[in-house]
């Protein structure tokens, strides 16, 4: 059965790096997400991409985000100066067209720590 | 804007024992979806169960099922013959819908089964 895919699992960082996580959704599916969990908290959104473009975002994803999704197969999420509340885990998810086209696909997750 | 809730922030069945989990969301939107995920220690996020609000039959997938009230904007999940690999964080989650749009996240339900 067809995965999205995201790496690394594991990422440590030291406060004011660059990040880049990186997915690789369902290959037919249309339409991309981050989202990202605190730990202990819920599962927020951060921001949504389709046909090339964001389509939606939320105020999380500031300045300092930013999604790519630069050769057609691979879906990144950068971030540019890393702090220390950037620490969470962080999900891909995408959707397809089709009669399951409303349900979304989460990947494994990146552990991002910032130190 | 939308708002999920789940106002159980920890439950615990006998193993074999039956559960329900709560949920209730707030929107004005007329079509929509409501999901549960399962989020187990690896913090993978598994979709259990979805529901389209324009369909008055309950979800149902195996031991698994779900209680909808549109009216009162409520979406319990039941868990029947609680088995060990349940336990794990559920989460509920509403889609406006189409395909493009975001999820949104409850708080979550940390459920043990025990022996």
């Amino acid at each position: 059965e067809p995965e999205v895919t995201q790496t690394p699992s594991h990422q440590v960082t030291q406060m004011g790096q660059e990040v880049i996580l990186r997915c690789v959704p369902i290959s037919n599916h249309l339409y991309f997400y981050w989202y990202r969990q605190i730990l202990g908290q819920k599962v927020e959104f951060l921001v949504s991409f389709y046909n090339n473009e964001i389509s939606e975002k939320s105020e999380i994803f500031d300045d300092q985000f930013s999604v790519e999704r630069p050769d057609g197969s691979n879906f990144t999420l950068k971030i540019r100066s890393t702090k220390l509340e950037d620490s969470a885990m962080y999900f891909c998810a995408s959707q397809g067209p089709g009669k399951d086209g409303y349900e979304q696909y989460f990947g494994p997750g990146t552990r991002l720590t910032v130190t | 804007a939308q708002t999920v809730t789940q106002s159980q922030p920890e439950m615990s069945v006998q193993e074999a024992e039956t559960v329900t989990l709560s949920c209730t969301y707030d929107t004005s939107e007329n079509n929509y979806y409501l999901f549960w995920y399962k989020q187990p220690p690896s913090r993978q996020m598994i979709l259990v169960i979805r529901q389209e609000a324009y369909k008055q039959q309950n979800a149902t997938e195996n031991r698994f099922s779900v209680n909808f009230q549109k009216a009162a904007k409520s979406f319990s999940l039941k868990i029947s013959d609680s088995q060990l690999g349940d336990t794990a964080m559920y989460f509920c989650a509403f889609m406006r819908d189409n395909a493009g749009n975001m999820l949104t996240f409850g708080g979550g339900t940390r459920l043990m089964v025990k022996p």
